[in-house]
This record gives structure tokens, sequence and C-alpha cells, in this order.
């Protein structure tokens, strides 16, 4: 079945660019997304990429997208102390409109 | 757009006893619904997911169960509580025929807190 993985912990400072890392396994995934989870909430789309594109940018954010490889990255520039939460990659399965997600990356933000 | 309706925020249940989550959607009709269970702050579980109304999918053998009696209601019950049903647990729902979206993604509720003691 389908698998995505993430880096579990992720620490920045204040004003620096984060990264996040994902790798799925399923080569017909349509749309790959971005979730956000702030602590005690439900998650947030935050952005996603259709699979024929390589790079999709939305005001700080920036997804990459290297579908050889299946690596996904979000990228979030001039990181905030707001952006502390917990981050979800996800990959369509193409079934009822069901997704697979990884464990989740938390993001952690250094004043 | 959609926005998802979910109750109780937080439950301390005893074990052994009945359980009854709800959750309803706004603004779409025909919605996929999903509900999820997050342990541990960690990564998502599917439990059950709903393409129409009566309409039941079970990923995971489990204690609980699922009902859609209406387009935009899908509920997570049990008969009786497990110590492991313990956890954060999560409605989704994906767009319906009211929806413009063609790229899916989810729609999440704000969750409910179950600690069964």
């Amino acid at each position: 079945g389908e698998d995505v993985e993430q880096s579990l912990f992720l620490s920045v400072r204040e004003g620096d660019s984060s990264v996040i890392n994902c790798t799925y396994t399923d080569s017909s995934s349509t749309y790959l997304y971005w979730y956000k989870q702030e602590p005690g909430a439900g998650l947030q789309l935050l952005t996603y990429i259709f699979s024929n594109m390589d790079m999709k940018q939305d005001q700080r954010l920036t997804v990459l997208l290297n579908k050889k490889d299946k690596h996904l990255s979000l990228r979030i520039a001039d990181t905030q102390t707001g952006d502390s939460a917990i981050y979800f990659c996800a990959e369509d399965e193409g079934n009822a409109g069901k997704s697979t997600f990884g464990d989740g990356t938390t993001l952690t933000v250094k004043p | 757009s959609q926005t998802i309706h979910q109750w109780p925020a937080t439950l301390v249940q005893p074990v052994g006893s009945p359980l009854s989550l709800e959750c309803t959607v706004e603004g779409t009709s025909n919605p996929n619904l999903y509900w999820y269970r997050q342990a541990a702050g960690r990564g998502l579980q599917l439990l059950f997911y709903s393409v129409g109304i009566g309409q039941i999918s079970s990923e995971v053998p489990q204690n609980l169960s699922a009902s859609r009696p209406q387009d935009r209601q899908f509920i997570l019950s049990s008969k009786k509580l497990l110590l492991s049903d313990s956890g954060f647990y999560l409605c989704a729902s994906t767009f319906g025929e009211t929806d413009q979206r063609t790229e899916g993604g989810y729609t999440f509720g704000s969750g409910t807190r179950l600690t069964v003691v």
C-alpha cells in the first residue's frame, strides 16, 4: 500500500528558512498536500501541488516536487514563532478522495 | 467553502460506556466524509469513510462503528469503550457536488479529545 515518510522533528531560528522533507511511494498520486496542525486543533490544508508540476510558490511557502525520486519538500521562508506546529505531508490515493498521511514533522521555531 | 462542526471538544468516559461523536458539514452537498484517529499527536489513522448517505467503509477492524444518517452528518459510535479507544478524533470532508474545487484535500473539524478512564 501507499506509504509516506517524514522526519519527526525540525528546529530553526526565527527568521531562518525551514525545509520539511517527505518521501512517498505511490507514483500515481495526482495531488500531494501539506497540512499544518497547531496544538489541540484539527489539521489545516496549507498548500498542495499537482503531480505534473515541479514547484509551487504561495507567499512564504514553496513546494518542490521531484517525481522521479518521489520526494516532496515544503520550504517556509522567514520562519516565525507562529509557524511552530506539526506539518503533515499527504498523498491522494485516487480512491474515494482518501489520502495517506505521514506521521508529521514537529517544527520548533526558536526566538 | 466547507466548514465542519465537530463536538464535543473533549470527553472523558469510563471503560464500558457508550460513545457518540457527531460531525456536520456546511457549505457543500454530497461530500465524502472521513473519521480519523490521531494517537499521541502524531500520525492519522483512517477509521471510516463514506461516499454517500448510508454508505460506510471501514478501514480497520475495531470497537467503533460509523453511520451517515443524512448527507452532511457523520457519526462515530461505540457500544462499549475500551482504554485503547482514547485519542484525538478528527472528522474530515472532501469536496462535494457544489464545491468548485477539483484538487481534493481535506477540510478538517477541530477534533474531539477522548479519554477513556
